[in-house]
């Protein structure tokens, strides 16, 4: 098994300008969240997905869209991209509460 | 989920026994107490967790206290491999999704 993985591991932006994070897994895990990461902080919740179909919001979700049309991926997309939004992003999975992260994502808009 | 709190930092000679303190004064009955780590802004890596009896696994212990308010993560043989931030964190046993703290920031010196 892969685990989880994401692409890319660094991407830089301009200001406004919109991506899209990638997240798989192929654990067949039901659960599936985007965290992401300032510096020298904790990991806070953006948003997350209970399976195929099922998405909602977690604690900072404004400027980030999600959808889940198959259980492997989850992709995270920036839809103009801001300089707050530089940080590390982590995309997980789990079964139940056992989550397994992916390696990140690091972003930088300028 | 339960607010957690954990010291900021603490050092650890290497070799030694590290251990690590979790205050959930409010954690409730179905309500795990999960532990994490993650090294060098990598992606967190599942520890251990517990209800109420005290776990072991081949990475550490959990002792979580009679009443449930506090627990301790401890790492037998401390390495410089183990120098990381560890995250305590309280949620339910089918939640998917997890609340991060700052975490304890753990050096381990030789």
């Amino acid at each position: 098994n892969a685990g989880v993985t994401q692409t890319p591991k660094f991407q830089v932006l301009k200001t406004g300008q919109s991506m899209t994070l990638q997240c798989a897994q192929d654990m067949n895990h039901e659960y599936m969240s985007w965290y992401r990461q300032d510096p020298g902080m904790g990991l806070r919740l953006i948003h997350y997905s209970v399976g195929a179909g099922i998405t909602d919001q977690g604690e900072v979700p404004n400027g980030y869209n999600v959808s889940r049309s198959t259980t492997e991926d989850f992709p995270l997309r920036l839809l103009s991209a801001a300089p707050s939004q530089t940080s590390v992003y982590f995309c997980a999975s789990s079964y139940s509460a056992t989550q397994y992260f992916g390696p990140g994502t690091r972003l930088l808009v300028l | 989920d339960a607010k957690t709190t954990q010291p900021t930092s603490m050092d650890c000679a290497e070799g030694r026994a590290a251990n690590l303190p979790c205050n959930h004064s409010t954690i409730s009955g179905n309500e795990y107490v999960y532990w994490y780590r993650q090294i060098h802004s990598q992606g967190p890596q599942y520890i251990i967790h517990g209800l109420k009896n005290n776990e072991t696994n081949e990475m550490a212990s959990l002792i979580i206290t009679e009443d449930r308010k506090s627990s301790t993560l401890i790492l037998p043989h401390a390495t410089l491999r183990d120098t990381a931030v560890y995250y305590c964190i309280v949620k339910r046993t089918n939640a998917g999704k997890s609340t991060f703290g700052d975490g304890t920031t753990l050096t381990v010196k030789p």
